[in-house]
Formats: C-alpha cells, sequence, structure tokens
C-alpha cells in the first residue's frame, strides 16, 4: 500500500492564481482531511469529509474549496492564491469505525506552497 | 471545540537524559488522545496514541497516559536519543476523527 499520497511536493504561485492540490489514499478509509501548518501555529483543519459526496468545513476554510468524488481521492482547491496560503499542505486520511471516539489519522508527505 | 496546550519549546536535552513534553486539552466527551512526531522535513507519524482514560499508550520508548480528571496526555522517555530530535504534537481526536493540534513542542537533543 502507498498509503497517502499528495502531489506536487512544491509549488510557487504568484497572487491570483488557482491550483488543486491532490490527495489519493489507497486504505479504503472513509474519512479524510485537509490541513495546513504554519510555524508556531501547529495543524489547523481546512476540510474534511466523511465519504464520497460529503465535505465539511474545519477551522480555516476561507480561500480553500475541496470536492469528494471518490473515496479515494481528496482533491484541495485555491481559487485566488493569495500569500497568507503559503503554507505547508498535508492530508491525512482515517478508518469510519468508531473504535472508540476517533480513529488514528494518516497522514501524507505534504505539499510545501508559496504564493509571491 | 477541542484546544490543546503543549508546553513551549525547544526543549533542549543531553543524550540520555529525561523527557517530559506537557501536554493538556479541552474536549468535549472523552475523545482518543494521540501524540505525533514530525522529524525534520517529514510528515506526521503517530507516535503512540490512548482511547480511554488511565490507558497508557506506549511506543519507541516513549509513554502517556490518559489522565480523565486532570485532562492531560503528557509524553515521557526515560533516555532520549540524538535521534529523538523532532516536533511533537499533542492532538485529542474530534467528529470524524479530525484532529486539534497543540503548536508543537520541538526536542534537540545533544550528543
Amino acid at each position: 500500500n502507498a498509503g497517502v499520497t499528495q502531489t506536487p511536493k512544491f509549488q510557487v504561485l504568484k497572487t491570483g492564481q488557482s491550483m488543486t492540490l491532490q490527495c489519493a489514499q489507497d486504505m479504503n478509509h472513509e474519512y479524510m482531511s485537509w490541513y495546513r501548518q504554519d510555524p508556531g501555529m501547529g495543524l489547523r483543519l481546512i476540510h474534511y469529509s466523511v465519504g464520497a459526496g460529503i465535505t465539511d468545513q474545519g477551522e480555516v476554510p476561507n480561500g480553500y474549496n475541496v470536492s469528494r468524488s471518490t473515496t479515494e481521492d481528496f482533491p484541495l482547491r485555491l481559487l485566488s492564491a493569495a500569500p497568507s496560503q503559503t503554507s505547508v499542505y498535508f492530508c491525512a486520511s482515517s478508518s469510519h469505525k468508531k473504535v472508540p471516539v476517533g480513529n488514528e489519522q494518516f497522514f501524507g508527505p505534504g505539499t510545501r506552497l508559496t504564493v509571491l | 471545540g477541542n484546544s490543546v496546550t503543549q508546553m513551549e519549546g525547544p526543549v533542549t536535552l543531553s543524550e540520555e537524559a529525561f523527557l517530559t513534553i506537557n501536554c493538556t486539552y479541552t474536549a468535549t466527551g472523552y475523545p482518543s488522545l494521540f501524540w505525533y512526531v514530525q522529524y525534520p522535513g517529514e510528515g506526521l507519524q503517530l507516535l503512540l496514541k490512548a482511547t480511554k482514560a488511565d490507558d497508557k499508550g506506549s511506543n519507541k520508548g516513549f509513554e502517556a497516559t490518559y489522565r480523565k480528571e486532570t485532562t492531560s496526555f503528557h509524553l515521557e522517555k526515560g533516555s532520549v536519543q540524538v535521534s529523538d530530535s523532532a516536533v511533537y504534537f499533542c492532538a485529542p481526536a474530534g467528529g470524524y476523527s479530525t484532529l486539534t493540534f497543540g503548536k508543537g513542542t520541538m526536542l534537540l537533543v545533544s550528543p
């Protein structure tokens, strides 16, 4: 199993450009999430999905869109990039089995995004 | 929502020293608790977890006990190594297994 994969590893954008960060998992996990990591801030939840066709907002959703058309894929779209979106982005997935409250999340290697 | 307070870093230790990284949290109910580790330039890996009160999670010599009364999940290791240098994150689980992270504690171990 490849686990959770993310592409690209690095990306530089200009302000106003759009792009999609790709995330895929091969563990048949129902739950998937996107986090951003900024220095001194830990990781913060952007959006998450509990299954194909179902997404919801996390703590910092503004400026980002997501969709979940398949169990495997959960892309994150930046509609109009801003310098404040310079960050490292991590995708994660976990099993939906409720044993008990909260299952381990498996993280991808991250995408380092710089917006000029 | 959940929140986490971790001790500020960096924590600087000599090899074979004892390590404690404090973590306290606020959460609804009794969520699973996790410690994740991030080595330089890498993603996050699960270090250990505990799923109910008084559970002790352990891995690679690290331990943490789920203390419901004090809402704490402190990380300990009896003898650190240079290879343990990394950033450590405490995180309670929220709805649908989403995580609320602390700001992270950097550990630097010198030979």
